[in-house]
């Protein structure tokens, strides 16, 4: 089945310290994929996306290709900052039914410290 | 203007109660969701509509019934809460069932 797989958490960090967040995927298809953050109390709000192979997608600093090779969609950002500790989803899209239907990773915390 | 607005933000109820949570969207968007987010942060979407009109039913419990007046609005019912229900219920739309969708802040759902 369709499914997205992504690192376990908790991620921690120093500010300015380089960030990964692995995310790799399995789809009968050709899937969009995504990003989001939750911020603490808050709904997911989509953070960058990527609709084929070897697109770039990016937003505030973090950024993630779309790797068809290795189905993978790892999101990077060069230094962190505190401001960026939230919880992180990898997400694909996939008609379904004549609809797309949004299948979400386990997400991963980030805490990131002074 | 919020763009996704699902009231209330928390729900504290007993079991076996029945309960409602509604959204609404200022977005113009078509399509609608709800999804149930658990205590380990694993979210999984339950319903979408679409123009009014239901698209995708997970395997949910028929206690959950979702209803839709119109495409700006909703709103989910639940009968006869269980323990399990308790959880983050989040309301998304898009402006069709392909674009990028936008999340409410939640409904963090408490059974006793």
């Amino acid at each position: 089945g369709n499914s997205v797989t992504q690192m376990e958490g908790p991620v921690t960090l120093s500010e300015e310290a380089f960030l990964t967040i692995n995310c790799t995927y399995t789809a009968t298809g050709y899937p969009s994929l995504f990003w989001y953050v939750q911020y603490p109390g808050e709904g997911l709000q989509l953070l960058l996306k990527a609709t084929k192979a070897d697109d770039k997608g990016s937003n505030k600093g973090f950024e993630a290709t779309y790797r068809k090779e290795t189905t993978s969609f790892h999101l990077e950002k060069g230094s962190v900052q505190v401001s960026d500790s939230a919880v992180y989803f990898c997400a694909l899209s996939l008609p379904s039914g004549g609809y797309n239907k949004l299948i979400f990773g386990a997400g991963t915390r980030l805490a990131v410290h002074p | 203007d919020t763009a996704v607005s699902q009231t209330p933000k928390y729900l504290v109820t007993q079991m076996g109660n029945d309960k409602s949570i509604k959204c609404e969207q200022n977005l113009g968007h078509d399509t609608m969701y709800w999804y149930k987010q658990d205590s380990k942060k694993f979210l999984k979407i339950m319903f979408s509509y679409n123009n009014k009109e239901l698209i995708i039913n997970e395997t949910v419990p028929n206690r959950f019934s979702p209803k839709s007046p119109d495409k700006a609005h909703l709103n989910l019912h639940i009968n006869s809460l269980e323990l399990g229900d308790s959880a983050v219920y989040f309301c998304a739309s898009s402006q069709d069932a392909a674009q990028p969708q936008h999340f409410g802040d939640g409904t963090r759902l408490s059974i006793l």
